[in-house]
């Protein structure tokens, strides 16, 4: 199976800028997600990221080195609504089956 | 669109007894699947589907069982409720194929053994 690793909490001010750090098992590997979700709600699509490199849209940013099995989520002028769970997933098994990590809930103070 | 539905909203079961928690999207997606998820456990997948009288097992799918003969429906059925069953579910979809990826969440069900 996919092992997919990320920190269980951060904290941050409002205004400022967070990185949540994703690693992951390459073997099988083709493809990652990233996903927010609000407490008591689903998991809504962030970015997903199949090639090296950077995605931007808008504050939020996504990451990805396939070498070095490793994902980042770049969220800039953090907002309080910024506050949930951030979901690292990772593609495997052709495509076929999505593995999710265990969430990091990010906390943003003012 | 509506997009992915789930029903019911909360259940409450007693152990034993066997229910059906339905799913259903309206956006022609084949790929179809089911997780559970459970505080520090993050999202588990149960079953998933290709496209229509397609299915397979995912990490998690001892007491579900699942069925696909449409391509708008993926039922999860589970046969003997336990209190390990005792979770929230999604139900979630997404178009097969390269390029389109998003994996579209139904707003889930929660679910109680007692």
């Amino acid at each position: 199976g996919q092992n997919i690793d990320q920190p269980t909490e951060m904290t941050a001010t409002e205004g400022a800028i967070v990185q949540i750090n994703c690693t992951y098992q390459t073997s099988g590997f083709n493809g990652l997600f990233w996903y927010q979700q609000h407490a008591g709600e689903a998991p809504t699509f962030l970015s997903y990221n199949v090639l090296d490199g950077l995605e931007e849209k808008g504050r939020f940013s996504s990451f990805l080195s396939r070498s070095k099995g490793y994902s980042y989520l770049l969220l800039k002028e953090l907002q309080m609504k910024d506050s949930a769970s951030y979901l690292c997933a990772g593609f495997t098994g052709g495509g076929n089956k999505l593995t999710f990590g265990t969430g990091t809930q990010l906390k943003v103070e003012l | 669109n509506a997009g992915v539905t789930q029903t019911p909203k909360f259940q409450v079961l007693k152990t034993g007894q066997s229910m059906t928690l339905q799913c259903a999207q309206d956006m022609n997606h084949e790929y179809m699947s089911w997780y559970r998820q459970d505080p520090g456990m993050g999202l588990r997948l149960i079953h998933y589907s290709v496209g229509a009288g397609i299915t397979d097992q995912g990490e998690v799918p001892n007491g579900y069982n699942v069925s696909r003969s449409t391509t708008e429906d993926f039922p999860l059925r589970l046969l003997s409720a336990a209190p390990s069953q005792t979770s929230v579910y999604f139900c979630a979809s997404r178009p097969t194929g390269t390029g389109d990826n998003e994996q579209f969440f139904g707003p889930g069900t929660r679910l109680t053994v007692l």
